[in-house]
């Protein structure tokens, strides 16, 4: 089983929709979760970070962590064209050298 | 502060040609990384760096090399180029890595393609 699973979509929604955004993570001690947005023929960038359970939120992004069930989450509240972009989980390793990246999610956001 | 800048954006090489993806950062991090993304697949990181002087293995390495001679810069050398190597390369560095199970943020390259025919 691979340590970060992430379904590539590509998810289409139209302006002002609700967003999921999700992965499932195969290592129960892992406690710092990751979101990274990548634009098109950009780098990636971080977008939000949750460590542990529980929600956090900012702005029109909701970043979720279900340490019962190994899954986190990415939701984006009235979404708009510019939320279009590849989204990325990541999870440090456990020697805390580097990144775990998912696939990530190719979202389009139409107008 | 330029952050972390890649040269060249796009490159095309022949089979079993060399070449050398440039990266440089301006904010005086500690650790460097090299990633490569191939289309559906994420990123995967090939080397990195904690220092002027050390490097170590990433998950994909083979085909590749690193060094680091200065806090600021990272090349990434590619001997025998080979058609499985084309992907996009992205350089990233951080102030310090974290400890175990955490990463401090890491800031990304614009990315260099590469193909090779």
């Amino acid at each position: 089983q691979k340590e970060v699973e992430q379904d590539p979509g590509p998810l289409s929604v139209p302006e002002g929709a609700i967003v999921s955004l999700n992965c499932t993570y195969s290592n129960s001690a892992f406690q710092y979760f990751m979101w990274y947005r990548q634009y098109s023929r950009k780098g990636p960038e971080l977008l939000m970070y949750t460590y542990s359970s529980g929600n956090k939120e900012d702005g029109r992004f909701t970043a979720q962590v279900d340490k019962s069930s190994k899954y986190i989450s990415l939701f984006i509240r009235d979404s708009q064209p510019s939320d279009s972009a590849t989204y990325l989980c990541a999870i440090p390793n456990q020697a805390g050298t580097a990144l775990i990246f998912g696939k990530g999610t190719t979202l389009s956001v139409s107008s | 502060n330029a952050g972390v800048t890649q040269t060249p954006k796009f490159r095309i090489l022949k089979i079993g040609q060399s070449m050398t993806l440039q990266c440089a950062q301006d904010m005086n991090h500690n650790y460097m990384y090299w990633y490569r993304q191939d289309p559906g697949m994420g990123l995967k990181l090939i080397y990195y760096s904690v220092g002027a002087g050390i490097t170590d293995k990433g998950e994909v390495p083979n085909g590749y090399n690193v060094s680091r001679s200065t806090t600021e810069d990272f090349p990434l050398r590619l001997e025998l180029a080979a058609p499985s190597q084309t992907s996009v390369y992205f350089c990233a560095s951080s102030y310090w890595p974290g400890e175990a199970g955490y990463q401090e943020t890491q800031y990304f390259g614009p990315g260099t393609r590469l193909l090779v025919l």
